[in-house]
């Protein structure tokens, strides 16, 4: 139950293309959504987030969208350049603090 | 305002061995979680202190501990390293409700 999966693992667009990331939870309990994104080397950086109780939030070029009766949410990114090109987790956490990662998908934003 | 800080930054140490290591919260952050990275398990979630407690514990063995001072900083130990604890090794503090992460320490064990 504590699972998150995303899809795809990995994922090719050109520059300006929108890559979309899926993620599914099953604990009912999570109540918030961060996505972070990690470059080589780096730690991941919060991105973007969202609570059950909207369906869409933008910040940016990024965009949640948020099926709460699915258990499904998403991240878009608009007009994509090649310095997107990183690891991207979805994350969910419930009253407790601890976040649940999904496995993460390697983008790269080729020219 | 100064990101989380974990020092340091890589560490080789052989097996048998232990480690600690170490992660300064955000100013007036009082949540600290540590995370395990590999590529083949992904972000785990290790444990999370908040004003000097263990809070919550993920499924790692004894062998994994940590603490936090009343500064908010909190140390993670290691003992009896083993090949398979070879990972990065992050830090996140939290305010309200945001988690923010540290670079992380880079632990090869060898």
């Amino acid at each position: 139950q504590q699972q998150v999966k995303q899809s795809p693992q990995s994922l090719i667009v050109q520059k300006g293309g929108i890559p979309i990331i899926n993620c599914a939870y099953e604990n009912t309990a999570f109540d918030y959504f961060p996505w972070y994104q990690q470059f080589p080397g780096k730690g991941p950086a919060l991105l973007i987030a969202i609570r059950p109780d909207v369906s869409e939030k933008k910040e940016g070029r990024f965009t949640i969208s948020f099926n709460k009766s699915a258990k499904q949410f998403s991240l878009h990114i608009m007009d994509s350049q090649p310095g997107d090109s990183a690891t991207y987790f979805c994350a969910a956490t419930g009253t407790a603090s601890k976040l649940t990662f999904g496995t993460g998908t390697r983008l790269q934003v080729t020219l | 305002k100064a990101g989380v800080t974990q020092t340091p930054r890589y560490l080789i140490k052989t097996r048998g061995q232990q480690v600690t290591l170490s992660c300064s919260p955000i100013s007036g952050h009082r949540s600290v979680s540590w995370y395990q990275q590999t590529p083949g398990q992904g972000l785990q979630f290790l444990f999370e202190y908040f004003s000097e407690t263990q809070r919550n514990k993920g499924n790692f063995p004894g062998r994994f501990s940590g603490r936090q001072f009343s500064n908010s900083r909190s140390e993670m130990n290691v003992s009896t390293l083993e090949l398979g604890d070879s990972a990065l090794y992050l830090c996140a503090t939290r305010g309200e409700t945001e988690a923010f992460f540290g670079q992380g320490t880079r632990l090869t064990v060898v």
